[in-house]
């Protein structure tokens, strides 16, 4: 079974500054996608940036990037110049290619707090 | 709303009622999904529908149950079996092809008294 970890339960980062989060996962999968999603005080779940395993460039979304390492199985969201509203819980996600049942696996999230 | 609506945004229950959480989208959409969230953890999968009158157990299905009769509607029925249902619950939209990515409503917070 594919399993998702974030390991950093809390991150702070001062506005404008960068910061980068980290998550990792196990599967003997070799097509999957990998997501990374932003709940907000408002609970609403909201993608921020998506990556298919079988593409080697990293996904890019403004402000957003990651670090897709897929020997590694590791797969990090960076944030550049950190604005207030980043401040959030951020949840990786898994998906995997086959049988397309859409299902998504989650890590336990990140909480970013962005400080002034 | 991203296409798909939960309702109500609170609800409260008894121990030992059961009670029905709404979850509606409008983009014909197949696949539909619910989760459950506990505070400080991620989303865990209950139920998930690819097709009207069909749906599938997720990872922690005990105690709820589930209905598909219409493409556009995935209630989620919290039974008095589930011995903790106080949680937030989310239930999202999906489609494969395009950005083949689920999106998500804005979830329901149901307490038990």
């Amino acid at each position: 079974a594919q399993t998702v970890t974030q390991s950093q339960p809390e991150m702070s980062v001062q506005e404008a500054e960068t910061v980068t989060l980290s998550c990792t996962y196990d599967t003997s999968e070799s097509d999957y996608y990998l997501f990374w999603y932003k709940q907000p005080p408002s609970r609403q779940m909201i993608l921020v940036i998506r990556q298919e395993a079988y593409k080697q460039q990293n996904a890019t979304e403004n402000r957003f990037s990651v670090n897709f390492q897929k020997a590694a199985k590791s797969f990090s969201l960076k944030i550049s110049d950190s604005q207030l509203g980043d401040a959030a819980m951020y949840f990786c996600a898994y998906r995997s290619a086959s049988g397309n049942t859409g299902k998504l696996i989650f890590g336990q999230g990140t909480t970013l707090q962005v400080k002034p | 709303d991203g296409g798909i609506t939960q309702s109500p945004k609170y609800l409260f229950r008894k121990e030992g009622q059961n009670v029905t959480l709404s979850c509606e989208q409008n983009l014909n959409h197949d696949a539909m999904y619910w989760y459950r969230q506990d505070p400080g953890q991620g989303l865990r999968l209950i139920y998930y529908s690819q097709i009207v009158n069909d749906f599938q157990k997720g990872d922690i299905a005990e105690g709820y149950s589930v209905s598909r009769e219409k493409k556009e509607s995935f209630p989620l029925t919290v039974t008095s079996a589930q011995k903790n249902p106080t949680a937030f619950y989310l239930c999202a939209r999906y489609t494969s092809g395009g950005t083949d990515t689920q999106y998500f409503g804005p979830g329901t917070r149901l307490t038990v008294l």
